[in-house]
């Protein structure tokens, strides 16, 4: 059974990095893309960015500066970090298992971590 | 950018009845459009994949179609589980682009 974990610090100060680690278990961990995703409250869905087997990345662009995915392959671990946050970074962040067939989709979620910046 | 809007942005059904979902890209994506259900304080669930692809373990009611730039999610006879916020998506090009949702709600 695939499961995806995810933890990290809550609340931030403005200015501060976020950091936040997800563990993949029950799935290989080569062969897909591991995405990070984030919804601020009550909107809707915004991608951050995806890291693949090879180390390879690729970012939303209105973040870009900002962000770092990174992997751990042999502990299983991919993380994300965002510097300089501020309130505009309010969200839930998930992690999520993107899977390549003809299409990519996103086919496992971690369970969200709530990530709050305030002064 | 791929654009990706979604209509209606809520709607309200009863029990037994068929809702259709529609969700239009700025630009053609071929087949590359899923569809995920997302529940209160929960993470989105897969639907659809490959704009008309079920997901294993995903009830037949839910179906999509379309590709080029417009795609349709429907339910054929909505369920008292089914009342949640839609959300499609566009897996085309990067950055990897969201509709902005549709909320069914209760009648």
């Amino acid at each position: 059974q695939v499961q995806l974990q995810q933890w990290g610090a809550g609340l931030l100060k403005p200015s501060e990095t976020l950091s936040l680690t997800c563990v993949v278990s029950g799935s290989p961990f080569n062969g897909y893309y591991w995405t990070w995703i984030r919804q601020p409250p009550g909107k809707g869905l915004e991608w951050i960015g995806e890291i693949n087997q090879g180390g390879s990345t690729n970012y939303n662009p209105s973040l870009k500066s900002r962000v770092t995915i990174s992997m751990e392959t042999s502990k299983s671990q991919v993380s994300l970090n965002l510097s300089s946050v501020t309130a505009a970074d309010t969200a839930v962040y998930y992690c999520a298992r993107m899977t390549q067939l003809w299409f990519p989709f996103f086919d496992y979620w971690a369970q969200g971590t709530l990530v709050t910046v305030s002064s | 950018d791929i654009q990706v809007t979604q209509s209606p942005s809520s709607l309200s059904a009863s029990v037994g009845d068929r809702v259709t979902i529609s969700c239009r890209a700025s630009q053609t994506i071929s087949s590359s459009l899923n569809w995920y259900q997302q529940q209160p304080g929960r993470a989105p669930k897969l639907l659809i994949y490959g704009a008309s692809s079920l997901q294993s373990g995903v009830p037949s009611r839910f179906s999509g179609s379309g590709s080029g730039t417009d795609f349709t999610l429907t339910i054929s006879s909505l369920q008292p589980e089914d009342f949640a916020t839609y959300y499609c998506q566009q897996s085309y090009s990067t950055p990897r682009t969201f509709g902005q949702g549709t909320k069914v709600e209760i009648k």
